[in-house]
């Protein structure tokens, strides 16, 4: 069956700009998370979704970003007035149970 | 606070041995582990994990060791083939389906 699919692949922005990434998780996958990896670093927890419960938002690094997920389907992650160091691969994984399954991530640059 | 550690940034071994990639733990709280994959410009692949109630899960050319007394667990491959070349992720998470913390990875290479 399809895998989680994230959009864009790519993005290049500029500073101060708002940037959107979105993320299509496994069908009938209740729970959703989204990490980054930035350069030289590990993955980094950001938040997570489990059905109707209210996020995990413990992981965002700054109130410039928030993610929604609508339908209990798709989430998109904005990030307001980017920064450089906002720089990083972001992933969104999906579960329907103990295991994660990761996307292809989206490769964000900001200039 | 790294919570988890893999403390061998690379690890280089001949085709047809054994892989063995550590990692270490420091929250006696996580009870769930996992192993991914991933390749250049991949998002991670995941390939085993194991529950906190067991010591040992095998899954072909992979085994996967817990020893909780000394928060460590491993991760074996047998035989290494040069496809296995990619960086390995431990990860861990407190109840299944929580937020996974990971460690920096282990670039494994593969050499025919």
């Amino acid at each position: 069956g399809a895998g989680v699919s994230q959009s864009p692949s790519n993005k290049v922005t500029e500073k101060g700009k708002d940037v959107e990434l979105r993320c299509d998780p496994i069908s009938g996958h209740t729970a959703l998370y989204w990490y980054r990896q930035s350069l030289g670093q590990g993955l980094e927890f950001l938040i997570y979704f489990q059905g109707n419960s209210a996020p995990d938002k413990s992981g965002l690094p700054s109130d410039r970003f928030s993610a929604e997920r609508t339908g209990g389907s798709v989430s998109t992650l904005t990030i307001q007035r980017t920064q450089q160091e906002d720089s990083a691969v972001y992933l969104c994984a999906s579960s329907s149970r103990e295991t994660q399954y990761f996307g292809p991530g989206t490769r964000l640059l900001v200039l | 606070d790294q919570q988890v550690k893999q403390n061998s940034p690379s690890l280089s071994v001949q085709e047809g041995r054994i892989s063995i990639l550590n990692c270490d733990y420091t929250n006696s709280m996580f009870d769930y582990f996992l192993w991914y994959k991933k390749y250049p410009a991949e998002g991670p692949t995941f390939l085993i994990s194991i529950s906190s109630i067991k010591d040992k899960n095998e899954d072909g050319r992979f085994t996967v060791f817990l020893n909780k007394s000394a928060k460590h667990l491993s991760l074996h491959i047998v035989p290494s083939q040069p496809g296995d070349s990619a960086v390995y992720f431990c990860a861990a998470c407190e109840g299944y389906g929580n937020k996974l913390v990971f460690g920096a990875g282990t670039i494994l290479r593969v050499k025919s």
